[in-house]
């Protein structure tokens, strides 16, 4: 079946540390993109990569990281610069054309404690 | 800058009433329209979507019409059922490139009780 896979479903981490969020499609898509979802807020867009080896920030870049190093991959990078870590984080794919559809994976739940 | 209004929820209904939840948006250009719903702890899965004035984008019982003149796209249900119980999200997208970049609605949840 095609789809988004993120991993792990639940993850928390000490402050101070860095950690990897992962995400994989097998749809093809060229386009991938990470949100964060804040409880009681929609989704705000942190890094989007239109192709192998590009990346361009999003809305609320300071703090993360990513790399696109395969089509099918596209790991964030919660530094310990990210004042707020907490949160829920949303991986989604979409076809290379503007105002396509996204598909979005099932999310991790990151707990900084 | 492009932005998204939804109706503050939660919205709660009896089983085999009609919905409406309301969506107005701002944006530059000519933006396709979404609706995604997201159940508790999951992902977001789109729901319907259209692409220029006046189309009506439909799914599972929910339909909304992209209305240029109001710039509004609502969503519309004649008979919930419990399991229409989740958070529903407006989104908009606007052309930028080669990618495309949505903006999201705060999101309305919806409560559906026997």
């Amino acid at each position: 079946d095609g789809g988004i896979t993120q991993s792990p479903k639940y993850l928390f981490r000490k402050e101070g540390q860095n950690v990897t969020l992962s995400c994989e499609q097998n749809l093809n898509h060229d386009a991938m993109y990470w949100y964060r979802q804040d409880p009681g807020q929609g989704l705000r867009l942190i890094y989007y990569s239109q192709i192998v080896n590009d990346f361009q920030k999003g809305d609320i870049a300071e703090g993360y990281s990513v790399s696109r190093e395969k089509k099918e991959s596209f790991p964030l990078t919660v530094t310990s610069a990210q004042k707020n870590p907490t949160a829920f984080y949303l991986c989604a794919s979409s076809v290379r054309q503007s105002t396509d559809t996204q598909y979005f994976g099932p999310g991790t739940r990151l707990t900084v404690l | 800058g492009d932005s998204v209004t939804q109706m503050e929820g939660p919205v709660t209904l009896s089983e085999e009433a009609f919905l409406t939840i309301n969506c107005t948006y701002t944006a530059t250009g000519y933006p396709s329209l979404f609706w995604y719903v997201q159940y508790p702890g999951e992902g977001l899965q789109l729901l319907l979507k259209a692409t220029k004035a006046d189309d009506k984008g439909s799914n599972k019982g929910f339909e909304a019409t992209y209305r240029k003149e109001t710039t509004s796209f609502h969503l519309e249900k004649g008979s919930v059922q419990v399991s229409d119980s989740a958070v529903y999200f407006c989104a908009l997208s606007v052309p930028t490139g080669t990618a495309s970049k949505l903006t999201f609605g705060t999101g309305t949840r919806l409560q559906v009780t026997l």
